[in-house]
């Protein structure tokens, strides 16, 4: 089984600057991938990044990037310079390689990007 | 384009009206799901979908049915649909069974049960 908490509603952050959202995870899984996933007001569920859990070095796509520690459980999404069009519901995610192929997810973090 | 499709995007009924809610994608996926999100719930999943004719239970199966009798369709039914499953709901396809390829999701289905 697999939990996944998001332990922020809601954040903001000005223009241009930077952004940590936290994510703290349990799995009895010994492989799995992590994702955050981002929903925009049009509630598409976009995928933002990924990370393969025995991978040590974290993922990084553009402005985002993840600190992954594994021993920690913890998966938190950074966001550099950010935009107005960052502004969104972001989800936390982990998928266990297990014979039950599921995405779990967090209860989402509010972000407010403030001009 | 490849896509999941979804219809209706939003649905308004009354409990007990048996309905479908399609589910159809292009890229020759084995694996489908479907979701449903409520808020401070995050999404939950209903049930999945490894290939043809292999269906099972997610986390929150109760009230809903599933087949899958063709690779790209992946409907939910809602048989006796109650005031509790109004939700928005997601499909979501992934080319590998195992997690390596990331799901694909749906633009979601507003369901408002009265």
């Amino acid at each position: 089984a697999q939990t996944v908490t998001q332990s922020q509603p809601e954040m903001s952050v000005q223009e241009a600057e930077t952004v940590t959202l936290s994510c703290t995870y349990d799995t009895s899984e010994s492989d799995y991938y992590l994702f955050w996933y981002k929903q925009p007001p049009s509630r598409q569920m976009i995928l933002v990044i990924r990370q393969e859990a025995y991978k040590q070095q974290n993922a990084t796509e553009n402005r985002f990037s993840v600190n992954f520690q594994k021993a920690a459980k913890s998966f938190s999404l950074k966001i550099s310079d950010s935009q107005l069009g960052d502004a969104a519901m972001y989800f936390c995610a982990s998928d266990g390689l297990g014979s039950a192929r599921q995405l779990t997810f967090g209860s989402g973090t509010q972000l407010t990007v403030l001009p | 384009e490849a896509q999941v499709t979804q219809n209706p995007r939003y649905l308004i009924t009354v409990t007990g009206k048996k309905l479908t809610v399609t589910c159809s994608q292009n890229m020759n996926h084995e694996y489908m799901s479907w979701y449903r999100q409520d808020p401070g719930l995050g999404l939950r999943q209903i049930y999945y979908s490894m290939n043809v004719e292999v269906t099972d239970k997610g986390d929150v199966p109760e009230g809903y049915k599933v087949s899958r009798k063709e690779k790209r369709n992946f409907p939910l039914i809602l048989e006796s649909p109650s005031p509790n499953q109004t939700s928005l709901y997601f499909c979501a396809s992934s080319s590998d069974r195992q997690g390596y390829a990331p799901q694909h999701f749906g633009d979601g289905t507003r369901l408002s049960i009265l």
